[in-house]
């Protein structure tokens, strides 16, 4: 049992690349989530998906693209990098969406956009 | 989701209890009281959560008062390893559920 996985671990990107930042976990969970934090910060929500096929948008997704076609697979898509998106990306899973339900994340992805 | 407000930095002895608080005054009566610790850069390691009643398991206690306006988190024998930064987060149902973090607590527990 992994939990959440989240590859890669570190990328360094061009300004205007893109790229997929991957999630998978293995715990059957419906509610699957992409967070982004800055140094110093807390966590922001930057999309979030209740089920297979469904997902929807958090307090900052302009820039990145999700999908759920599999429930043990949540992938972020930047399509065009920029530099304001260099950050650390954590995906997190929960059994639903229930409040009472803890998240469960990942270790977390290193992006930098030179 | 309400805002949480804790102590910015707070230092523990090796073995002692740690006790850190968290004010949430504009908690609504179905949001969750969440606690969260970030070791250095590593994902977020839920520790408990609460709605109304104190809730104790392997790792620590939580204490919520009866007006629930503010918990208090206990680790009852910290040890170096719980050196990291807790985040005491409100949840509610608000925009995908989502977990909404502050600045948190940075815990240095000391030898």
């Amino acid at each position: 049992n992994a939990g959440v996985t989240q590859t890669p671990k570190f990328q360094v990107l061009k300004t205007g690349q893109s790229m997929t930042l991957q999630c998978a976990q293995d715990m059957n969970h419906e509610y699957m989530s992409w967070y982004r934090q800055d140094p110093g910060m807390g966590l922001r929500l930057i999309h979030y998906s209740v089920g297979a096929g469904i997902t929807d948008q958090g307090e900052v997704p302009n820039g990145y693209n999700v999908s759920r076609s599999t429930t043990e697979d949540f992938p972020l898509r930047l399509l065009s990098a920029a530099p304001s998106q260099t950050s650390v990306y954590f995906c997190a899973s929960s059994r639903d969406r229930s409040t009472n339900e803890k998240l469960f994340f990942g270790s977390g992805t290193q992006l930098s956009v030179l | 989701d309400a805002k949480t407000t804790q102590p910015t930095s707070m230092d523990c002895a090796e073995g002692r209890a740690a006790n850190l608080p968290c004010n949430h005054s504009t908690i609504s009566g179905n949001e969750y009281v969440y606690w969260y610790r970030q070791i250095h850069s590593q994902g977020p390691q839920y520790i408990i959560h609460g709605l109304k009643n104190n809730e104790t398991n392997e790792m620590a206690s939580l204490i919520i008062t009866e007006d629930r306006k503010s918990s208090t988190l206990i680790l009852p024998h910290a040890t170096l390893r719980d050196t990291a930064v807790y985040y005491c987060i409100v949840r509610g149902q608000a925009a995908g559920n989502k977990l909404t973090f502050g600045g948190g607590t940075r815990v240095l527990v000391k030898p």
